[in-house]
């Protein structure tokens, strides 16, 4: 079973739009990551929020924490072409081993 | 300083054989993990290791084996590959287990006929 579920499956969006995905997990954290992948690519890491943050800002990218709804969003403010992957969720249930979910596919179209 | 090294970057096995992919890391980190990606399941993971000499279970280890001999290298073995193993593998590695940040590496696409 899947700790969290991102939420579409797949958006696309013109560039300059916003970009929102969400994430919805199971049981208590104390942690919670996004992770892009660009096709044919391993991941790599965009930002991670502990349960005491409520909302955490880098660059572009700004990702909200819900604790009492178990959800996550995150936002991608003016995309771009290069914004085009798959952009994951990862939560540590119970403080263990990172559990992904099965990801959002965000095309941007220029 | 490059990361996390897989190898190789692709394979095509027959049913039956066996083969071994190979991770390394630079970064001195102390935590490897395998983690195999198939298309709309996100990441599952196979076998991670804490630390040299030591390697544990995942969410889906059978048919896997690993071995972390050195600290900076981290090996998946398939014994006798079957159809179900078909997938990309991806290595990654963390400072700490308690929720760290991974760094991957660029994956295997391993397919097995």
């Amino acid at each position: 079973s899947q700790q969290g579920e991102e939420d579409p499956q797949a958006l696309s969006i013109q560039e300059g739009e916003n970009a929102t995905m969400n994430c919805s997990y199971k049981t208590s954290i104390n942690n919670l990551q996004w992770y892009r992948q660009n096709s044919g690519r391993g991941l790599v890491h965009l930002i991670l929020i502990r349960s005491n943050e409520r909302e955490k800002h880098s660059g572009r990218l700004r990702v909200t924490l819900d604790t009492s709804k178990k959800s996550s969003s995150l936002l991608i403010t003016a995309s771009r072409a290069a914004d085009t992957a798959s952009y994951f969720c990862a939560t540590p249930p119970r403080g263990n081993k990172l559990v992904f979910g099965a990801g959002t596919i965000l095309r941007v179209k220029s | 300083n490059a990361g996390v090294t897989q190898t190789p970057k692709f394979r095509v096995l027959k049913t039956g054989q066996s083969m071994t992919l190979l991770c390394a890391q630079d970064m001195n980190h102390e935590y490897m993990y395998w983690y195999r990606q198939d298309p709309g399941m996100g990441l599952r993971l196979i076998h991670y290791s804490v630390g040299e000499g030591t390697t544990a279970k995942g969410e889906v280890p059978d048919g896997y084996n690993v071995s972390r001999l050195k600290k900076q290298n981290f090996l998946l073995g398939l014994e006798s590959a079957a159809p179900s193993q078909t997938s990309v593998y991806f290595c990654a590695s963390s400072r700490g287990t308690r929720g760290g940040k991974l760094f991957f590496g660029s994956g295997t696409q391993l397919s097995v006929l």
